[in-house]
């Protein structure tokens, strides 16, 4: 049993190019989300679904694209790389809508935009 | 609305204890604790509901106060290994949204 799988695990883009960063599931969760972490902070919230074909927005979307079209894959793609974006991403997955149920996060994608 | 904890930062000898605090100015629904070691993804503790459960993992517990909109890790007799920054994560409601994380709370215990 994987969890929750994410690549790569390292990435160095220039200003203005495209990539996709993959996170993949094998636990049949509902829920999952991006996340990105900046040094000594917290964690934010970029966007999330709660199951295929159903994404929303979280606190900082801008610049990020993501769609669902399978229970186990939630990419992430940023659409023109900006030197901003250099943080750590995660993704995460729970089960379902209830509260008791633990969120899971992926090993993580140190990304650097220069 | 992230939840705040506190302190920032606590440094500790083997043995000792330390209390970290979240608090949010939302009613909250549940609060989740993770440790995150440098470099790698956070790791789960424990889940507390609505209700002032409290929920204890080996020498690491934690309380939540609904009331106060407030939920404190404690840690008793520091271990090398509890070192890492901690996070709370919280829910508003049962509606399922992802979790709003603190901005975590450094540990650093000292031989």
């Amino acid at each position: 049993n994987a969890g929750v799988t994410q690549t790569p695990k390292f990435q160095v883009l220039k200003t203005g190019q495209s990539m996709t960063l993959q996170c993949a599931q094998d636990m049949n969760h509902e829920y999952m989300s991006w996340y990105r972490q900046d040094p000594g902070m917290g964690l934010r919230l970029i966007h999330y679904s709660v199951g295929a074909g159903i994404t929303d927005q979280g606190e900082v979307p801008n610049g990020y694209n993501v769609s669902r079209s399978t229970t186990e894959d939630f990419p992430l793609r940023l659409l023109s790389a900006a030197p901003s974006q250099t943080s750590v991403y995660f993704c995460a997955s729970r089960k379902s809508r209830v509260a008791k149920n633990i969120q899971y996060f992926g090993a993580g994608t140190r990304l650097s935009v220069l | 609305q992230q939840p705040v904890q506190s302190p920032q930062a606590v440094i500790l000898r083997e043995g000792e204890d330390a209390v970290i605090n979240c608090s949010s100015s939302k009613a909250l629904y549940s609060v989740h604790w993770y440790r995150q070691k440098h470099g790698e993804a956070p790791v789960f503790l424990m889940i507390l509901l609505k209700g002032g459960e409290q929920k204890g993992h080996e020498k690491i517990s934690a309380s939540f106060n609904e009331k106060k909109q407030q939920s404190s890790l404690y840690l008793t007799a520091s271990q090398l290994s509890y070192s890492g920054t901690y996070f709370c994560g919280t829910e508003i409601n049962n509606a399922g949204n992802m979790l709003t994380f603190g901005g975590g709370t450094r540990l650093m215990v000292k031989p």
